[in-house]
This record gives C-alpha cells, sequence and structure tokens, in this order.
C-alpha cells in the first residue's frame, strides 16, 4: 500500500522559496502523478499540480510562475518548490497520488508551513 | 471553473443528508466529480471517485450522484452517524486546472 510523507521547513520568511519533498513508500512514482495540494489552516483545499515520472508538469494556473514541481525516480520522490512567498502561502501542505480521471486516492498527513520573518 | 458548495448543513443521526456541489459553466455535465471526506487535524479521504464509486472500505450510507440537468453533483449520506461529522469537499477538474469546492461543514447533532 503506497504511503506518502511530506517532508521540509516548518517557517520560510517572506520572498523565499517554499521547499518540500514528499517520499514515496510501498509502491514507485513511477507508476502514478505526485500532486500537491495545500489548505489554508481552517479554509479549504487549493490544487497547486502534479508531475508525472518522466517529468511532465500540470500546476495551478493561478500559481504558474511561482511553483516548480520536480520528480526523483532514483530516491522515490517528488518535490516543490513555490517562489516569492508571501503571509497568503501559510498553509498544510499536502503531497497525494493522483489517479484515474484526476483524483486523489492517497495522501500524506500534511505539513505546515509558515511564511514569517 | 468554480464548484459551490453549502457552507454548513446538520442532521441528526440515522437521517439521511445530501451535500450540493454546483459547477460554473457545464462542467460536472463533461467531467468526473469526487467527494473527500475530512475529520479535524487529518489529511482528507476520499468517500466517492468519479461521480458515484466508492473506495474499497467506504460504507454503503455513501452515494455520489450527478444531475447534468442542473449541472450540480450530489454527496448523500444515509443513516448518519456521529463519526460522519467532517468537512466534505467536491473536486472535478477541467483541461487546465483541478478544482475543489470551498467545503461544506456536516453537524450531526
Amino acid at each position: 500500500q503506497v504511503q506518502l510523507q511530506e517532508s521540509g521547513p516548518g517557517q520560510v520568511k517572506p520572498s523565499e522559496t517554499l521547499s518540500l519533498t514528499c517520499s514515496v513508500s510501498g509502491g514507485s512514482i513511477s507508476s502514478f502523478y505526485g500532486s500537491w495540494i495545500r489548505q489554508v489552516p481552517g479554509k479549504g483545499l487549493e490544487f497547486i499540480g502534479y508531475i508525472s515520472y518522466i517529468g511532465t508538469t500540470h500546476p495551478n494556473p493561478s500559481l504558474k510562475g511561482r511553483v516548480t514541481i520536480l520528480v526523483d525516480t532514483s530516491k522515490n520522490q517528488f518535490s516543490l518548490q513555490l517562489s516569492s512567498v508571501t503571509a497568503a502561502d501559510t498553509a498544510i501542505y499536502y503531497c497525494a497520488r493522483r489517479v484515474g480521471a484526476n483524483w486523489f486516492d492517497t495522501w500524506g498527513q500534511g505539513i505546515l508551513v509558515t511564511v514569517s520573518s | 471553473f468554480m464548484l459551490t458548495q453549502p457552507h454548513s448543513v446538520s442532521e441528526s443521526p440515522g437521517k439521511t443528508v445530501t451535500i450540493s456541489c454546483t459547477g460554473s459553466s457545464g462542467y460536472i455535465a463533461s467531467n468526473y466529480v469526487q467527494w473527500y471526506q475530512q475529520r479535524p487535524g487529518s489529511a482528507p479521504t476520499t468517500v466517492i471517485y468519479e461521480d458515484n464509486q466508492r473506495p474499497s472500505g467506504v460504507p454503503d450510507r455513501f452515494s455520489g450522484s450527478i444531475d447534468r440537468s442542473s449541472n450540480s453533483a450530489s454527496l448523500t449520506i444515509s443513516g448518519l452517524k456521529t463519526e460522519d461529522e467532517a468537512d466534505y469537499y467536491c473536486q472535478s477538474y477541467d483541461s487546465n486546472n483541478v478544482v475543489f469546492g470551498g467545503g461544506t461543514r456536516l453537524t450531526v447533532l
């Protein structure tokens, strides 16, 4: 059974780049699209983007230009970089497995990232 | 495009509740809809995928439907239990993006 685990800094300074990694266990990243979704505490879910094992990415158009998603098949991981962060980017960041017709069947536990100086 | 859900619904244990999800334009009519349950402090889990399919382990008290004439989807939970109290999100997509509804807080009282 595939399991996902987010890791990275819990705090990032304004204008810097947020970097997170999602480690995949119990399966191979080469068999699915790795996705990122975030949630401002107390608010709803926002799709960030996903990546295929060959590196094809599909970011949310509203975040395009700030989002970079990478995959490392040798480490069975995929990662998120979000540049020029502001307080509005403070959120719980989830990695998830995209399957079938664009839905997410497995989620990591989430990691809270706070943008603050 | 956007998906609109009621902010909150409440119902008594044992009863049936329906949560709606209305899409802008005709996207719900064209693409599958999913439903996720999120309990406080936990990641979302799928209760319905591809309009009306239940993942393994989800009880048949949960059902999904689509009304293409009104461009809306619905999640129905019958025989409500206190453990069903959670936030529920619908989700769909188009060629450019994946979109979540704003979420509905279900209170079972």
